[in-house]
């Protein structure tokens, strides 16, 4: 996984319902961004961290939330406020080229 | 026009053969160029990086960049069923320790048949 893991590797949300993707790296890099990729489409920008307690809106942030307590964790919070949430969820630090390992996000 | 576009796809090609994937970009500050392949259901895994103008080779992956027409292409040789995958391009501003913000393609399905 390149020192990159992503949790849990499915997640099921209902309608109306906040759920958090957990993203962790033993990189000791300070930066770590989040990807979202919908089928047959490339990767897009959510959210990212360039240090502890910073982070920034990416080209796709309506609907999500961040933090960054630590330096090895940045989890992502798909609100219900987020309509279209079915995808797949990549973190990156962008220190490396390398990806984890993803979270597919499924609405019942 | 989109920032990254690569050729359409699918692109089929027998085992063997060689397989040419492009991409064009419209950002001229891109500094950093990769190519990922994606297998079905995985995360995108990083195949190569190019970053000055000319080709870059790695085992049967070349790389090739034209910064002056904005294209960066990825050539697979000799061709293997395990190739076959979604090949995404993929572009930064920034180069050096931190690559900041990727841009990618909407990927290319590529297939190897026997």
């Amino acid at each position: 996984d390149g020192g990159i893991t992503q949790s849990p590797k499915y997640l099921f949300r209902k309608e109306g319902q906040n759920v958090t993707l957990s993203c962790e790296q033993n990189l000791n890099h300070d930066a770590m961004y989040w990807y979202r990729q919908d089928p047959g489409q490339g990767l897009r920008l959510i959210y990212y961290s360039q240090i502890v307690n910073d982070f920034q809106k990416g080209d796709i942030a309506e609907g999500y939330s961040v933090s960054r307590e630590k330096k090895e964790s940045f989890p992502l919070t798909v609100t219900s406020a987020q309509k279209n949430p079915t995808a797949f969820y990549l973190c990156n630090p962008p220190e490396t080229q390398y990806f984890g390992p993803g979270t597919r996000l499924l609405v019942l | 026009q989109k920032e990254v576009e690569q050729n359409s796809g699918p692109l089929s090609v027998p085992e063997g053969a060689i397989a040419s994937l492009n991409c064009t970009y419209s950002d001229r500050g891109s500094q950093s160029f990769f190519w990922y392949r994606q297998y079905s259901g995985k995360s995108p895994e990083l195949i190569m990086s190019i970053y000055s103008n000319g080709d870059k080779e790695d085992g049967r992956f070349t790389a090739q960049l034209n910064k002056a027409s904005q294209y960066v292409s990825l050539l697979i040789r000799d061709s293997q069923p395990s190739d076959s995958a979604t090949y995404l391009c993929a572009l930064a501003n920034a180069g050096g320790t931190s690559y900041g913000k990727l841009t990618f393609g909407q990927g290319t399905i590529l297939t190897v048949h026997p």
